[in-house]
């Protein structure tokens, strides 16, 4: 089945850092990439939408300044959380969608994000 | 705004027996309506979607109905194994390559 590789998978770091993750299609074009944040014991929000080559639509009430996006190419987006404070801490997951009809998004396997 | 239910948080039942989860929705009219299993710490994973048009999907033990006059899908897992208990989310789009809308997620735990 399609893969998606998220990375890094598990980070930590002090509060006012950058923190970048990867997301890539291994083996599948994705015309359109989703960014989520899941807290413990939720759901999973949408946080972006990404085209690639085109600007992120954000969803109501997220921070582009905030959470930048970038999809460069068909196989790789990038979320990166810029000065990162404690409550910014979640599950990052990102998903990818081939743009084809009847297939679904496959998703990343997240990333724990930690600012202390 | 559109609303997602899942019919419970958490759901035990006896390896063998069959679980049914439902999900039901207001205020959105989705094409595709998908089911996904997710483990702790891990994404989730998508398991089989169903078409607006269509009333029923089967893969192996797996199968979901979709009514979209009750606005209400089930899924059902048959023959229920410890290895099954995770967590079930409920998802809809417009289209199977839009933007998806989650349900709260039902907690299943199958018991040996």
């Amino acid at each position: 089945g399609a893969v998606v590789s998220q990375h890094p998978s598990w980070v930590i770091c002090k509060s006012g850092t950058s923190v970048k993750i990867e997301c890539r299609s291994l083996d599948f074009q994705a015309t359109t990439m989703f960014w989520y944040r899941q807290f413990p014991k939720q759901s999973l929000m949408l946080m972006a939408t990404s085209n690639e080559g085109s600007k992120a639509t954000y969803e109501q009430g997220v921070e582009k300044d905030k959470f930048l996006i970038n999809h460069a190419s068909l196989t790789l987006s990038t979320l990166t959380v810029t000065s990162a404070h404690p409550e910014d801490s979640s599950f990052y997951i990102c998903s990818a969608s081939s743009g084809v009809d009847n297939q679904p998004q496959h998703f990343g396997d997240g990333t724990r994000l930690s600012i202390l | 705004s559109q609303k997602i239910e899942q019919n419970s948080e958490a759901l035990n039942i006896q390896e063998g027996k069959t679980a049914t989860l439902t999900c039901n929705y207001t205020n959105y009219s989705p094409a595709y309506l998908q089911w996904y299993r997710q483990d702790p710490g891990r994404g989730p994973v998508f398991l089989l979607l169903i078409r607006e048009n269509e009333k029923e999907k089967r893969k192996e033990r797996l199968k979901v109905t979709f009514d979209t006059t009750l606005k209400q899908s089930l899924f059902h897992i048959t023959a229920s194994q410890p290895a099954d208990s995770a967590t079930y989310l409920c998802a809809l789009a417009k289209t199977s390559y839009d933007k998806v809308i989650f349900g709260p997620g039902t907690s299943l735990s199958v018991i040996p």
